[in-house]
Order: structure tokens, then C-alpha cells, then sequence
């Protein structure tokens, strides 16, 4: 089967670090993706990892193990601005290009 | 403008009624997808398209049906709503290319409660 896991709630202080973990199993990899939806609104786009380590955006970092099928989201600097659902998701090289999604990690940054 | 509209943003209904949620792009893209997200179980494929001739099933399709009027135009159906299709309802879009990495673009959603 295909399965995706992550916490389901953080919390974290302004200015700190925090570090949201992935893990998945599915049929094949073509890609992870993180995705930012802050709440009653969409998912927007924040990084995606197809080879092992790690991309750097500004304050967001990705990084990604496909061996161990392990990823995390490091925030740095965090604002309260980042509260917000932090979404993993896997694209398997089965099932033609369609896109597994994790249920997501509730983030609230407190002051 | 947003590059992917969803009509209406909110919507009541009633058991047994049917409504049809309507997406809308202009980012040229050839993939489009409806999903549901539900508390604690995250966003749920219904159905997807890879052109206008190309409708695919999701993995929760029973109860929904779908019509790509055409590239930029992709609706979502309920035939004979039900409560348990209460939900946050989302369209998006994708690049066709085959080297693309398939970076999903949302509408801002649809709130559907089925009374």
C-alpha cells in the first residue's frame, strides 16, 4: 500500500527552530513535495526533493532520504506567520503522475 | 486574478440534491484534479484528467462525476448528495510535460455542508 506519516501537531516559539518529519512507503518515488496551507485556505507549494539531501529556500530547507523513504522541513527564524498545516507529499512512479498526500502536521508558533 | 477559480466558495444543499462545483484556469495546464479534504485525513483524490479526452478515477470516486468541458474547465459533480460529502473541496492544476515535476497549483476551495 502507500502510506505517508507525520506528526500531527507541533508547537513552536517565534524565532526558534522547528523540524516537521516525513516518512512514507510508496510504490515507487518521483518526488516529494512540502506544501504550506494556512488554515480555511489552499495548499501552496513550498519545496520539492527527487535525490537524497538537502534544499535550501530561504528559511525553509528540505531534505530527503530515499533509502530510508525519509524526509523533514526545517524552519528556521520562525514567525508567527507560520502557523500553519505543513503538508508531505509523494509522487509514485505507479498510478500515472497522480500525487500521495500526508494528512498533514499542525504548526502554531507562539510568542 | 487567481489562476484557478472554484465556484461557489461555499455552498449549502440538502440530501438527494445534485450540485456541480466548477473549476476554472488560465494557467494553461493539461492536469487537473478535484480533491476532498477531510480533518485528519488530508487531501483525498476524487478524480484527475490528463487532457480533455482523458478522465481518470481517484481513489474516492464513488458518488462524484466529472466533465472537462475543456482545457481550462473541470467540474466536479455530486449526483445525489449525501451528508458523509461534507467537506472541503479543492481543484488544481498541473504541467502536462513529462519532465515536469508536477507541482500542484490550487483554487482557494470549495466549503460544501450537505444537510
Amino acid at each position: 500500500g502507500q502510506n505517508i506519516d507525520q506528526p500531527t501537531e507541533m508547537t513552536a516559539t517565534e524565532g526558534a527552530i522547528v523540524q516537521i518529519n516525513c516518512t512514507y512507503q510508496t510504490s515507487g518515488f518521483n518526488g516529494l513535495f512540502w506544501y504550506q496551507q494556512h488554515a480555511g485556505e489552499a495548499p501552496t507549494f513550498l519545496s520539492y526533493n527527487v535525490l537524497d539531501g538537502l534544499e535550501e529556500k530561504g528559511r525553509f530547507s528540505s531534505f530527503l532520504s530515499r533509502s530510508k523513504g525519509y524526509s523533514y522541513l526545517l524552519l528556521k527564524e520562525l514567525q508567527m506567520k507560520d502557523s500553519a498545516s505543513y503538508l508531505c507529499a509523494v509522487s509514485p512512479t505507479t498510478g500515472g503522475f497522480k500525487t500521495i498526500f500526508g494528512a498533514g502536521t499542525r504548526l502554531f508558533v507562539k510568542a | 486574478d487567481a489562476d484557478v477559480t472554484q465556484t461557489p466558495r461555499n455552498r449549502i444543499t440538502k440530501t438527494g440534491k445534485r450540485i456541480m462545483l466548477e473549476c476554472s484556469q488560465t494557467k494553461g495546464h493539461d492536469r487537473m484534479y478535484w480533491y476532498r479534504q477531510d480533518p485528519g485525513l488530508g487531501l483525498r483524490l476524487i478524480y484527475y484528467s490528463f487532457d480533455v479526452k482523458d478522465i481518470n478515477k481517484g481513489e474516492i470516486s464513488d458518488g462524484y462525476s466529472v466533465s472537462r468541458q475543456a482545457q481550462a474547465k473541470f467540474s466536479l459533480s455530486l449526483e445525489s448528495a449525501i451528508p458523509n460529502q461534507t467537506a472541503l473541496y479543492f481543484c488544481a492544476t498541473s504541467e502536462g510535460d513529462r519532465g515536469s515535476k508536477n507541482i500542484q497549483y490550487f483554487g482557494a476551495g470549495t466549503r460544501l455542508s450537505v444537510l
